[in-house]
């Protein structure tokens, strides 16, 4: 059972416009969502995260939006620049003290030049 | 740069054989995870320590599977009698801090290939 979701495997933007990718989940004891990036040959890093008692948390070009009644949340880029072309996943906690994260399939981003 | 070291960065073995993995978190971080992540999708949690104690385990990770953290400081990811459905990149994760929703910082990853 998936209860992180990424629907679409891919997404191609032009640079400056706005980059939007989208999650999924199932699990209504998550509380804190997070976004990581992922270069080829390299570890996740992380981007931004919100806690559920948010809707909407801001880091310069990065926001993330959290939508509880929808169980959804969505990364929005602006401007998008051809540095951001990576895999991102989105992740999710709750229900414990580990901190262990179940992550989403990636998406991979595309930014043209 | 003191961010979380893994070796080998790449482990070509045949079935059956053993592999084993280190992990070295970045400094003072009490917190680590082993996560793996197969083509096509995200990471997968597979199991957690705090300092010394190996307080959670995915039930992806069979008996033949172990992971240690002697000292709560580096950590080793044993496989034995390795299949090739234990191909995959496995990563290594640490945080500090008391609180779970402390950032997780990962290291490059393993790449296992079983042949």
């Amino acid at each position: 059972d998936q209860q992180v979701k990424q629907n679409s495997p891919s997404l191609s933007v032009q640079e400056g416009r706005i980059s939007i990718l989208n999650c999924d989940y199932t699990n209504s004891m998550f509380d804190y969502f997070l976004w990581y990036k992922k270069y080829p040959a390299e570890g996740p890093t992380f981007l931004i995260s919100i806690s559920s008692i948010k809707d909407k948390n801001e880091d310069g070009r990065f926001t993330v939006f959290l939508n509880k009644s929808a169980k959804h949340l969505s990364l929005h880029i602006v401007p998008s620049q051809p540095g951001d072309s990576a895999v991102y996943f989105c992740a999710a906690s709750g229900s414990g003290n580990t901190g262990k994260l179940i992550f989403g399939q990636g998406t991979t981003l595309q930014v043209k030049p | 740069d003191t961010g979380v070291s893994q070796d080998p960065r790449h482990k070509i073995t045949k079935r059956g054989q053993n592999v084993t993995f280190r992990c070295d978190p970045i400094s003072e971080h009490n917190r680590l995870y082993w996560y793996r992540q197969t083509l096509g999708q995200g990471p997968e949690f597979l199991t957690y320590f705090q300092n010394e104690a190996q307080l959670e385990k995915s039930r992806l990770l069979s008996d033949r599977f172990s992971a240690e953290r002697p000292k709560g400081s580096f950590s080793t990811l044993e496989i034995q009698r390795t299949e090739q459905g234990d191909s995959a990149m496995y990563l290594c994760a640490s945080s500090f801090g008391p609180r779970s929703t402390d950032t997780q910082y990962f290291g490059p990853g393993t790449r296992l290939t079983v042949l």
